[in-house]
């Protein structure tokens, strides 16, 4: 299986901060990348896919990139509805794997 | 509006079954793969198992096959997960969520509010 490592687990940000999570790949897996957001309570919310595509009504604030092994996950400027869980996961392969989850606090 | 409803999540013994349900609406059932996806109580996503729109592609995460089954009927616009042999280690939300449709990569674009299986003595 292709195991997903995100940094870091969490992280505390300011409103209007840019925010950068990573997610690495155990190997290749091109571009078949993409991100979620959960909220407390919630279902996960599909952000980005195939590494840097916006999913359908996702605010331009984030934007994705990498390929291969190494990708990330950018906030240009951090809303307070964005504090949440995020998860990348890969489509790569079967079985579809998850990061473990970045948390993004209020500082 | 897309919308995905999960039901049949409860309290069942280890070594129970249970039936998971998802109803679809507002979109074309039959067109679109969909997925299992559950989170076992503060930790985070594990993918469980995946069908194709026709049901002619199934796959399963090694944890749950050869216990669930996951199945879809068109007609009825529903996914279902048939649950056997529970162990502890199954107890979670499960989600079932649609592929959200874009030929570069599947993602999975759309989720239900989730159903909870605890699997407890």
């Amino acid at each position: 299986d292709i195991q997903m490592t995100q940094s870091p687990s969490s992280l505390s940000a300011s409103v209007g901060d840019r925010v950068t999570i990573t997610c690495r790949a155990s190997q290749s897996i091109a571009t078949y990348l993409n991100w979620y957001q959960q909220k407390p309570r919630e279902a996960p919310n599909l952000l980005i896919y195939a590494t840097s595509s916006l999913h359908t009504g996702v605010p331009s604030r984030f934007s994705g990139s990498g390929s291969g092994t190494d990708f990330t996950l950018t906030i240009s400027s951090l809303q307070p509805e964005d504090f949440a869980t995020y998860y990348c996961q890969q489509s790569y392969n079967i079985p579809w794997t998850f990061g473990q989850g970045t948390k993004v606090e209020i500082k | 509006e897309v919308q995905l409803v999960e039901s049949g999540g409860g309290l069942v013994q280890p070594g129970g079954s249970l039936r998971l349900s998802c109803a679809a609406s507002g979109f074309t059932f039959r067109s679109y793969s969909m997925n299992w996806v559950r989170q076992a109580p503060g930790k985070g996503l594990e993918w469980v198992s995946y069908i194709s729109s026709s049901s002619s592609t199934i796959n399963y995460a090694d944890s749950v096959k050869g216990r669930f089954t996951i199945s879809r009927d068109n007609a009825k616009n529903s996914l279902y997960l048939q649950m056997n042999s529970l162990r502890d280690e199954d107890t979670a939300v499960y989600y079932c969520a649609r592929d959200a449709g874009y030929s570069t990569s599947f993602a999975a674009g759309y989720w239900g509010q989730g159903t909870l299986v605890t699997v407890s003595s």
